[in-house]
């Protein structure tokens, strides 16, 4: 399997412009994670899903931020609008159980200007 | 106080040496305890997982968990340059998801 897949790895966008970032899970696990990690607030973790569903998004910062998993396969986390201090890395995650453990992907490094 | 606490480092010691990285809790609900390797622009990597207290073993590396003093220690056995990175513990509760992370520690091996 290739791992967890995430793109694009780095996106630039201007203030106020959408961004969508993309997750492909490795298959066969249940579980999919969106962290946020950046050097003041280290690890956060944003939402989780179990079998396409969202169970906790307490994370999620703002209405600005979602996230869908429309199927076992792919998930999306939108910004909409982009602040400057949404600048951070991204990192989706799966597992295949509850308490396995996470499997991260390489990340997608947001710059807002 | 913060529920985790990890000291941000960086901890820089010489090739062969044995490395002992630690955290520090509050809660004492937590039961589950990983340790996470995570490389320069990488995404973190699980290298550890333990349940409650005790100490588990793979390879180089040796994990200990003592919950009386809600401490926890990853060890690394004759270190070498490639286990430069930096390392983060995460702590989970036995009845929900709520993965609390330390702030990492960079670890420098010097050859």
């Amino acid at each position: 399997d290739a791992g967890v897949i995430q793109s694009p790895r780095h996106e630039v966008t201007e203030m106020g412009q959408e961004v969508t970032l993309r997750c492909k899970p490795i298959s066969g696990h249940d579980y999919l994670f969106w962290y946020r990690q950046t050097m003041m607030r280290g690890l956060e973790l944003l939402i989780y899903f179990n079998n396409n569903v969202p169970i906790d998004d307490s994370g999620m910062p703002e209405d600005r931020f979602s996230a869908k998993m429309p199927n076992a396969s792919f998930s999306t986390l939108k910004i909409q609008p982009s602040e400057p201090r949404d600048s951070a890395v991204y990192f989706c995650a799966s597992s295949p159980s509850f308490r396995a453990g996470a499997f991260f992907g390489q990340g997608t490094r947001l710059t807002v200007v | 106080q913060k529920e985790v606490e990890q000291d941000p480092g960086p901890l820089s010691v010489p090739e062969g040496a044995i490395v002992s990285l630690n955290c520090t809790y509050s809660n004492s609900a937590f039961q589950y305890f990983m340790w996470y390797r995570q490389y320069s622009r990488k995404g973190p990597e699980l290298l550890m997982y333990t349940y409650s207290s005790g100490n588990k073993e793979d390879g180089r590396f040796t994990a200990q968990v003592d919950k009386s003093s809600k401490y926890i220690s990853l060890f690394i056995r004759d270190s070498q340059p490639s286990d430069s990175a930096t390392y983060l513990c995460a702590i989970d509760e036995d009845s929900n998801y709520q993965l609390i992370w330390g702030a990492g520690t960079k670890l420098i091996i010097k050859p």
